[in-house]
């Protein structure tokens, strides 16, 4: 299984709310990410979990909280964001070491609306 | 820090050959990536380059010259369905978290 999931493909949220999302991988990637994307720009490194220890945090405002709650899962909790987090959200695994065969997978995405 | 660079926007037509560059600065090179995101969706992993060399791997090869801080990804035979936007990804000094350019959108029409 070289899959990496995520849900919900696509939230409308407004700028009061608390959502989450979820991402879930079986590969035994020990690397977990999340990206934001805007439409036409590469994707913008947010978090990295390694081991499921927090690992880098790229400055990212605290209204983005993540958790992963064991070495399959990941989450992204979001509460009062602003329409400029409108994005497509990214998550992806590898393993923790660098050559050949340890790139990244990616998940589908999701796409979030903040109203 | 890194610096990588590749075009924004190719065109080119389909049967044609075209070559996606991709220039990098940085201390330490690891490897290189070339992943293919097309609208909407995730990236997909397509070839990694360590050593200098050209790597083939049926219609796309990818080309790495770590002196001149320099790798290329050939398409050959286009189809239609390689419209998409081509990303170069370096990892350097010992990390494996990938650093991305900004991608080249690629452009295929009939």
């Amino acid at each position: 299984d070289t899959e990496v999931t995520q849900t919900p493909k696509h939230l409308v949220m407004g700028m009061t709310n608390k959502k989450s999302l979820k991402c879930e991988q079986h590969m035994g990637h020990r690397a977990m990410y999340w990206y934001k994307q805007k439409a036409k720009k590469p994707p913008e490194l947010m978090f990295v979990y390694s081991y499921e220890k927090l690992s880098i945090n790229e400055s990212v405002p605290s209204r983005f909280s993540p958790e992963c709650p064991n070495s399959s899962l990941l989450n992204l909790h979001l509460h009062a964001l602003q329409p400029e987090d409108s994005a497509l959200y990214l998550c992806a695994s590898s393993q923790d070491r660098q050559g050949w065969g340890y790139e990244q997978y990616f998940g589908p995405g999701t796409r979030l609306t903040v109203t | 820090g890194q610096n990588i660079d590749q075009p924004t926007e190719m065109t080119a037509t389909e049967g044609a050959i075209v070559q996606i560059n991709c220039t990098y600065q940085t201390s330490g090179f690891n490897g290189l990536f070339w992943y293919q995101q097309h609208a909407g969706e995730a990236p997909t992993f397509l070839s990694y380059n360590v050593l200098d060399g050209l790597e083939e791997k049926g219609r796309f090869s990818s080309f790495l010259s770590r002196s001149k801080g320099y790798s290329y990804l050939l398409l050959k035979e286009l189809q239609m369905k390689d419209s998409a936007s081509y990303l170069c990804a370096v990892t350097s000094g010992g990390s494996y978290i990938p650093t991305f350019g900004r991608g080249t959108s690629l452009i295929v029409h009939p």
